[in-house]
């Protein structure tokens, strides 16, 4: 079993309309969690970071936390074509500070 | 201010020879990570620097790599006799804190 588990996609989402990603991790003490954008070519960018129980947002992005269930998710609301990427959720486990990746989740928002 | 640098963006070798990449952490960074990522292995952990110490290389894959900081500031990846397989994006990220990584733009390796 992989540490850090995404659905590779592609999730195609029609322009306007809410992208679903989710994420669910190994390491039940992991404490940090974070989602990445990365568009072809390019380096991962963060968008959110969120460490409690709950919902947490950010303009068109709310980061869905629920650590009994060892699951994160990322809720794109009005999705635009710019935010067709690959979307990479990172976890930092309860020993050490690195960051595990997930295989990443490519959506593509279509006009 | 200015983000994580990383020199060069594009680095072509032969097999068998050295390699050093460089990273430039934002100002004031006291962490600094290494990643690499390659066609279908996705993101993986080399090593982390807080300050000039190394207190975790475990994501190191052969004693053919070897990093270092100093002065609390730039980071240098080093990879000796170069291999196909080490072919890769390498990744440099630094932290304030021990939470959010902030990327460079990479360096792309390519051993022929």
């Amino acid at each position: 079993q992989k540490e850090v588990e995404q659905n590779s996609g592609p999730l195609s989402v029609p322009e306007g309309a809410i992208a679903s990603l989710n994420c669910t991790y190994s390491d039940r003490g992991s404490q940090s969690f974070f989602w990445y954008r990365q568009y072809s070519g390019k380096s991962p960018e963060l968008i959110m970071s969120i460490y409690s129980n709950g919902d947490k947002e950010d303009g068109r992005f709310t980061a869905q936390l629920n650590k009994a269930s060892q699951y994160v998710s990322l809720l794109i609301r009005d999705s635009q074509p710019s935010d067709s990427a690959t979307y990479l959720c990172a976890v930092k486990g309860a020993a050490g500070n690195k960051l595990t990746f997930g295989g990443g989740t490519r959506v593509l928002v279509k006009p | 201010g200015a983000g994580v640098s990383q020199s060069p963006s594009n680095k072509v070798t032969e097999k068998g020879k050295d390699v050093e990449l460089r990273c430039d952490p934002i100002s004031g960074h006291t962490a600094l990570y290494w990643y690499r990522q390659s066609l279908g292995q996705g993101l993986e952990f080399l090593i982390y620097f807080q300050g000039n110490s190394a207190p975790d290389k475990s994501g190191l894959p052969s004693d053919r790599f070897s990093a270092e900081r100093t002065g609390g500031s730039v980071s240098t990846l080093t990879i000796q006799r170069t291999q196909q397989e080490d072919s890769a994006v390498y990744l440099c990220a630094s932290a304030a804190s021990l939470n959010e990584q902030f990327f460079g733009p990479g360096t792309r390796l390519t051993v022929l």
